[in-house]
Order: structure tokens, then C-alpha cells, then sequence
């Protein structure tokens, strides 16, 4: 089946600093990728919906200087945490949708951002 | 986007037994698909139904759609230990969005 890899896995990172976290889609071609929030127990919420060539388009409230995504080829789109605080620790995962089958979207394993 | 709602939020039952989650949405669909997640793990694609569909199998998975209703279950029979995860319902209409609500959790006691 498609597979999307999501790295890292877990970071850890001090106030100020800049994480980021990249998404492969190993098996197939995604124009479109997308970015999900979560926080324990809770739902994903969609930050932005991240198309190959443009930029990405962010839901209400999400801060498109704090939340850098780059979508530069067809496999790979990054997630760039900026000047990091501790409210932003939290599961990040990844989506990519299968440009062939659009009517199905892939996920990665998420990324568990600390910040301290 | 379209979002799924899932009832219940919680679920806990014996090994064997079998569980059913349901999921509403709000207005037409093209495809509804449940995924699963294990605790801090990202989200596994479990079955995809389609609007034209109304039921589907795959395993011990059954789905079920109502269009008419804006309803959909999802019955894991005879369930094991190993089934204890989250379930969300992620209803897609034209953008093919998925979002999701926010999910049942199942606690499979052996």
C-alpha cells in the first residue's frame, strides 16, 4: 500500500528555535498534502492544505509565519515550527494524497514536537 | 471541508464481543472513510465507502453508509485486544478534504 514517511519521529527543542518536519510520500506522487494538529485526546485539526508549486493554504487562526510549509516537489512538503514556544509542543502529522487516486489520503506516523 | 462526528467518544467492551461506532455528517459526501490510530501514533486508512455504496467489508471491518440519514457505522467483530485505538470517520465531499471529528475510544479488555 502507499506509504508516507514523516520525519522525525519525536524532537525536542529549546524556546526561540526552529523545528522542521518533513513529509515523503515514498510510493506514489501527492500534489496536495496536508497538516494536522493534535492535542491529547483530541481531534486532528487541518492547519493547511499544502499544494506542489504554490503556497499553501491555511485554515482560520493558524499564523502563516509560524507555521512554514514548503511543498517543492511532488514527494515532499516541510513543516517549519519558527521561533518555537511551548505552546506549540504537540502531534503534528502529515497527509498525502495520491495525485492517481484523489479520493484517498495517506498518513505518516506524526512528529511529537516538545518544547522546553 | 466536511466533518465527521463520532458517537460514541468512548467505548469499552470485552475480548470477543463487538463493537459499533457511528458517525454523522452534515451535508453530501462523495466517499466517508474510517482510519485508526494507536496512542501517539499517526493514523492508519481502514476502509474507504463510497456515497453510491452501502455497505462494505473488509476483515472483521463492516461499514455501513445512510446518505439519506448522513449516518455511517463502523462494526468490528469479534474484537481483540489488539483493536484498542482510536477510530475517526472522515466524511469527503467535493475538496477531498479529509477532517475529522473527534473520534471513538476503544478499550478492548482481554
Amino acid at each position: 500500500g502507499a506509504v508516507v514517511s514523516q520525519h522525525p519521529s519525536r524532537v525536542i527543542c529549546k524556546s526561540g528555535t526552529s523545528v522542521k518536519i518533513e513529509c515523503r510520500s515514498l510510493d506514489f506522487q501527492a500534489t496536495t498534502m496536508f497538516w494536522y494538529r493534535q492535542f491529547p485526546k483530541q481531534s486532528l485539526m487541518l492547519m493547511a492544505t499544502s499544494n506542489e508549486g504554490s503556497k499553501a493554504t491555511y485554515e482560520q487562526g493558524v499564523e502563516k509565519d509560524k507555521f512554514l510549509i514548503n511543498h517543492a516537489s511532488l514527494t515532499l512538503s516541510t513543516l517549519t515550527v519558527t521561533s518555537a514556544h511551548p505552546e506549540d509542543s504537540s502531534f503534528y502529522i502529515c497527509s498525502a494524497r495520491d495525485s492517481g487516486r484523489n479520493t484517498e489520503a495517506f498518513f505518516g506516523q506524526g512528529t511529537r514536537l516538545t518544547v522546553v | 471541508s466536511q466533518q465527521g462526528e463520532e458517537d460514541p467518544q468512548a467505548l469499552s467492551i470485552q475480548e470477543g464481543e463487538n463493537a459499533t461506532m457511528n458517525c454523522s455528517y452534515k451535508t453530501s459526501i462523495n466517499n466517508l472513510q474510517w482510519y485508526r490510530q494507536n496512542s501517539g501514533r499517526g493514523l492508519v486508512h481502514l476502509i474507504l465507502i463510497r456515497s453510491n455504496e452501502r455497505e462494505k467489508h473488509s476483515g472483521r471491518l463492516r461499514v455501513t453508509l445512510d446518505t439519506s440519514k448522513k449516518s455511517s457505522s463502523l462494526l468490528i467483530t469479534a474484537s481483540r485486544a489488539a483493536d484498542t485505538a482510536s477510530y475517526f470517520c472522515a466524511a469527503l465531499g467535493g475538496s477531498y478534504i479529509p477532517t475529522f471529528g473527534r473520534g471513538t475510544s476503544l478499550i478492548v479488555h482481554p
